[in-house]
């Protein structure tokens, strides 16, 4: 039972626009979330956090937005570049508990 | 130039071997992970240790052992007993014990193959 589940495998964006990647979850506990940038071949590099006591954190041009009561988080990427094509894993965390990654969306930015 | 450093970066397995995958880290984190990733699948937890002589296992543990003699390396065995060993090994770290609301930060992996 995939308690962190990315239900998009695949996107596919031009560059210069909005890339939009989704994940949800069903444990109730989690309280803080990440996404992770992952190129083949390389260890996932950490890209932005958001905790459960916010809605919104921003970096650059990546905005992760939160909405608790549907167990919904985004990664918004504007404007898009065909550098961020990678693989993205979102995972979350509970007190506790070890970090949950959901299975990934390979984002295409195409030139 | 602190990191985690993964060798080899292929390793090729032959039935009913053993095999180890090494693991280190400059950066003086306490907790270490690794961590086995599938196609089409996220980054399933082996093994982690929060604090050197001491680890516990994860969600796929069976096949697998570690140690933690030192703090910096945390290396990987998988066993013979592990029948499906083919896939992407990645080790990470977190500052402190426990690790919450850290983040973890990765070594570059080891891709193991079975001949």
């Amino acid at each position: 039972d995939q308690q962190v589940k990315q239900n998009s495998p695949s996107l596919s964006v031009q560059e210069g626009r909005i890339s939009i990647l989704n994940c949800d979850y069903t444990n109730s506990m989690f309280d803080y979330f990440l996404w992770y940038k992952k190129y083949p071949a390389e260890g996932p590099t950490f890209l932005i956090s958001i905790s459960s006591i916010k809605d919104k954190n921003e970096d650059g041009r990546f905005t992760v937005f939160l909405n608790k009561s549907a167990k919904h988080l985004s990664l918004h990427i504007v404007p898009s570049q065909p550098g961020d094509s990678a693989v993205y894993f979102c995972a979350a965390e509970s007190h506790g508990q070890n970090f949950v990654f959901g299975p990934g969306t390979r984002l295409s930015v195409l030139p | 130039d602190g990191g985690i450093t993964q060798s080899p970066k292929y390793l090729f397995r032959k039935e009913g071997q053993n095999v180890t995958l090494s693991c280190e880290q400059n950066l003086n984190h306490d907790a270490m992970y690794w961590y086995r990733q599938d196609p089409g699948q996220g980054l399933r937890l082996i093994y982690y240790s929060q604090i050197v002589n001491d680890f516990q296992k994860g969600d796929i543990a069976e096949g697998y052992s570690v140690s933690r003699e030192k703090k910096e390396s945390f290396p990987l065995t998988v066993t013979s007993a592990q029948k499906n060993p083919t896939a992407f090994y990645l080790c990470a770290s977190t500052p402190l014990a426990g690790g919450y609301q850290e983040t973890q930060y990765f070594g570059p992996g080891t891709r193991l193959l079975v001949l």
